[in-house]
Order: C-alpha cells, then structure tokens, then sequence
C-alpha cells in the first residue's frame, strides 16, 4: 500500500458528459501526477501538480484540466468525454517535483465512457 | 521511434530461473529510470529505481544501466510465480522545461514464470 487513495473505483458515463476524478497523495507529499493507461499499454501523463500550480503537461487536450488543493490533494476533471476516454486513470505522489524523485501510484479509477 | 521500448512478450521463464527484462530509450538527457511491477486489474507498484551508470541490486532484483547505450535493464533472480506480472519501464527527462517531473512509461513486458 501506497497511501495514494483515489476515489470512484470505478465509474460509467455516457459520451459528453463530465467527469471529476479525486485523489489523496502519501502523507508529506506535496505533488500529484495524473496519468492515462489504456488496455494494454503503459500509462501516459496527463499533467503534474505542485504547490497548487500545473508544473508539466503531456499531449492531453484542454478538456483535461487539473486541480490541487492547499492539503495536497487533487482532481481531474474531464469534458466533454469521448468514447475513447475509457480507461484506468492514475494519480501518483511524490516527494517533491522533479525527475529525481519516485512516483507512488494510487489504485486507480477505471473509467468507461458508452 | 518510441521514446520508451520494451520487448511486449510474454517472456516465460520456469520457476528459479533468472529473468532479464530490458528497455531501450531514446532521449540522451533522460536522468532518471524507474521499473514498476503491475498485476493484472491493478497499478504499477515500484520496484526499483536508478540514476547511475551501473548496477543497483535490491534483494531478488537488479537494475543494470547504461548511459551511453541509452539502455536499462532489471534481472529477478529465482523467479517465482508471484512474479508473473507486467514490468513497466519508466523514464524521466532533464531537470527542467515543462515536462519536469514526467515519466515516460513502456508498454511493458509481461513476464509468467511457470512452475
């Protein structure tokens, strides 16, 4: 166990609607990373947050946008969701910013959009 | 060209067996290198972490790294079953710039080791 939670296990939308996705980071970790894992392949990162600021984003559209809060924990948020939205999204915590520093992943939130 | 290659499988090994998995990465400057175990239906847990040129060694597990050769690799010494998972090999970038702090994953390997 990490002591990264996430919150819905698992959720079922319909196409276009919106989706908030929550996660609680390892105590005495101040940033989240949000990543995107379809069947089969390994997670791609959506976007990093730190000191309630975004600090790096991957190829993820505008729909996609983030929230942390002043205790550390953080939302992803999702609209106008696309068939091809369903997958495992994940949130890691880690010390502090930066390359140097390990990524602890949460259980994850399987999403599936119909 | 894939910025992180893994060898999908599956390698199958027997019981007690050495297994050696291996990654291939493209971005020269990459500082930081990180393999995850994930079992089927859940996340990718940590299992070792290198940032030199060299080999790390933590119980069953090895990390093996090579700068020049833009290569990392991890070897389980007697596998067991519990091992059978999918390995994920992570990468991430210089300090610096907006992809601070990413992690560049594979498609991962999976491993079965038989009895």
């Amino acid at each position: 166990e990490t002591g990264v939670t996430q919150s819905p296990t698992h959720l079922i939308k319909t196409r276009g609607q919106q989706v908030t996705l929550r996660c609680s980071s390892q105590s005495g970790h101040n940033t989240v990373s949000w990543y995107q894992q379809a069947l089969g392949q390994g997670p791609q990162f959506i976007f990093q947050y730190y000191r309630e600021e975004e600090n790096g984003r991957g190829n993820f559209p505008p729909r996609f946008s983030g929230l942390q809060f002043p205790n550390y924990s953080s939302e992803l948020n999702v609209n106008a969701l696309e068939l091809d939205d369903s997958a495992l999204y994940l949130c890691a915590s880690s010390l502090v910013a930066g390359s140097s520093y390990e990524q602890y992943f949460g259980p994850g939130t399987r999403l599936t959009v119909t | 060209q894939k910025e992180v290659e893994q060898n999908s499988g599956p390698l199958s090994v027997p019981e007690g067996a050495i297994a050696s998995l291996n990654c291939t990465y493209s971005d020269r400057g990459s500082q930081s290198f990180f393999w995850y175990r994930q079992y089927s239906g859940k996340s990718p847990e940590l299992i070792m972490s290198i940032y030199s040129n060299g080999d790390k060694e933590d119980g069953r597990f090895t990390a093996q790294l090579n700068k020049a050769s833009q290569y990392v690799s991890l070897l389980i010494r007697d596998s067991q079953p519990s091992d059978s998972a999918t390995y994920l090999c992570a990468v991430a970038p210089n300090a610096g710039g907006t992809s601070y702090g990413k992690l560049t994953f594979g498609q991962g390997t999976i491993l079965t080791v038989h009895p």
